[in-house]
């Protein structure tokens, strides 16, 4: 089975700009989470989306939103962007949302503001 | 809300020999799951193992183990006979019966050969 893929793996953007980042998970993994990781904050949760709906949200600005297919592949969206965007985004897929399902993540992409 | 503290920012531990990675959370809820994921140098984070709150039988998977201590709220990872491989950021990770984790800051362990 394919792993989870994020595209695209690198990105350079300008403050004030809009970005979209991608997260493809394994076939037939219906729940998607995001999350922002820093060097000082380790990772923190967005969001997380289960057959197309937004099951659970972190506690960041209304900048940050995402929407899944219906193929359950997720985007996620950051407006206006801010030097403090810059991060890790992980994707990470599960086969359902609740009980004990591992996350499966994938590689991340690297967003840097400028 | 829930946290999940990891108090060693980096580790180290000699080739062959034993390391034990400390984390705390803090929940009211009674059923829950916890994790230690592995993320090596600019690679995917991966899981290592995984333990029920609900289960007093503390998790193994061949050289990896936790002392988990429901009471305490401690669930540390025990690394025996460490290797080169094990160099890594470790992240111990919290969930309730909803998919949303909750990870705590990591530990860089290093492994000296």
């Amino acid at each position: 089975k394919a792993g989870v893929t994020q595209t695209p793996r690198y990105l350079i953007k300008t403050r004030g700009q809009q970005v979209t980042l991608s997260c493809s998970p394994i076939s037939g993994h219906r729940s998607v989470s995001w999350y922002q990781q820093t060097p000082g904050q380790g990772l923190q949760f967005l969001f997380e989306y289960f057959s197309e709906t937004q099951r659970n949200k972190g506690n960041f600005p209304g900048r940050f939103s995402g929407r899944q297919f219906s193929n359950s592949r997720s985007e996620m969206n950051v407006s206006t962007l801010e030097l403090g965007d810059s991060a890790l985004y992980l994707c990470a897929s599960s086969f359902s949302s609740g009980g004990d399902y591992e996350q499966y993540f994938g590689p991340g992409t690297r967003l840097t503001v400028t | 809300a829930q946290t999940v503290t990891q108090s060693q920012p980096e580790m180290s531990v000699q080739e062959a020999e034993t390391v034990t990675l400390s984390c705390t959370y803090d929940t009211s809820e009674s059923n829950y799951y916890l994790f230690w994921y592995k993320q090596p140098p600019s690679r995917q984070m991966i899981l290592v193992i995984r333990q029920e709150a609900y289960k007093q039988q503390n998790a193994t998977e061949n050289r990896f183990s936790v002392n988990f201590q429901k009471a305490a709220k401690s669930f540390s990872l025990k690394i025996s006979d460490s290797q080169l491989g094990d160099t890594a950021m470790y992240f111990c990770a919290f969930k309730r019966t909803g998919n949303q984790f909750y990870f705590g800051t990591g530990t860089s362990l290093t492994v000296i050969p």
